[in-house]
């Protein structure tokens, strides 16, 4: 089975300032998808950003962005300006294109932004 | 329904009642995904449904886990005989089965559950 490792419990940054959150994973598939989720304190777990394996272009959702590294097998988080509402756990998933619908998910970042 | 919704959002047992989770997935999600998420932790798969086919009872942690999905809709998560190990957030998701962009998971809010 895939394993998704995300190194860093805990996270915090400044507001207005930019954070980044590593990922990184375990496969010898060469299609999948890849995921960041964010959980408030609400529960409600929340995409973020969503990155295909095929796609060389590194996805970009207004402040958010990732660095994807295939060969690295990385997939990094990059939060620019960042709010008091980006404070929240961020999970990494992982997803097969081809062998079954089975997600894996990292053990999450718990990111403080300070005023 | 607009998203996933899950009931009820809080429940409290005394340990060994029998408790039944409930999950109504969005309109047109074939795919129905339960997760355990711990105090704190990451999610842990429970079980993962996908229109008719057989379910996917792999990270069931006991036989009294149980869940079904009637009519390829909603879906109830029933967890027999509770013991204090099960308190936790049970989370549902769903998702189309095969679409564009990897079709990702939406997910309820969850239901916390506390075994006292």
């Amino acid at each position: 089975a895939q394993t998704v490792t995300q190194s860093q419990p805990e996270m915090s940054v400044q507001e207005a300032e930019t954070v980044t959150l590593s990922c990184t994973y375990d496969t010898s598939e060469s299609d999948y998808y890849l995921f960041w989720y964010k959980q408030p304190p609400s529960r409600q777990m929340i995409l973020v950003i969503r990155q295909e394996a095929y796609k060389q272009q590194n996805a970009t959702e207004n402040r958010f962005s990732v660095n994807f590294q295939k060969a690295a097998k990385s997939f990094s988080l990059k939060i620019s300006d960042s709010q008091l509402g980006d404070a929240a756990m961020y999970f990494c998933a992982y997803r097969s294109r081809n062998t079954g619908n089975q997600f894996y998910f990292g053990t999450g970042t718990s990111l403080t932004v300070i005023p | 329904g607009a998203g996933v919704s899950q009931s009820p959002s809080n429940k409290v047992t005394e340990k060994g009642k029998d408790v039944e989770l409930r999950c109504d997935p969005i309109s047109g999600h074939t795919a129905l995904y339960w997760y355990r998420q711990s105090l704190g932790q990451g999610l842990e798969f429970l079980i993962y449904f996908q229109g008719n086919s057989a379910p996917d009872k792999s990270g069931l942690p006991s036989d009294r886990f149980s869940a079904e999905r009637t009519g390829g809709s909603v879906s109830t998560l029933t967890i027999q005989r509770t013991q204090q190990e099960d308190s936790a957030v049970y989370l549902c998701a769903s998702s189309i089965s095969r679409g564009p962009g990897g079709s990702p998971l939406h997910f309820g809010n969850g239901t916390r559950l506390t075994v006292t």
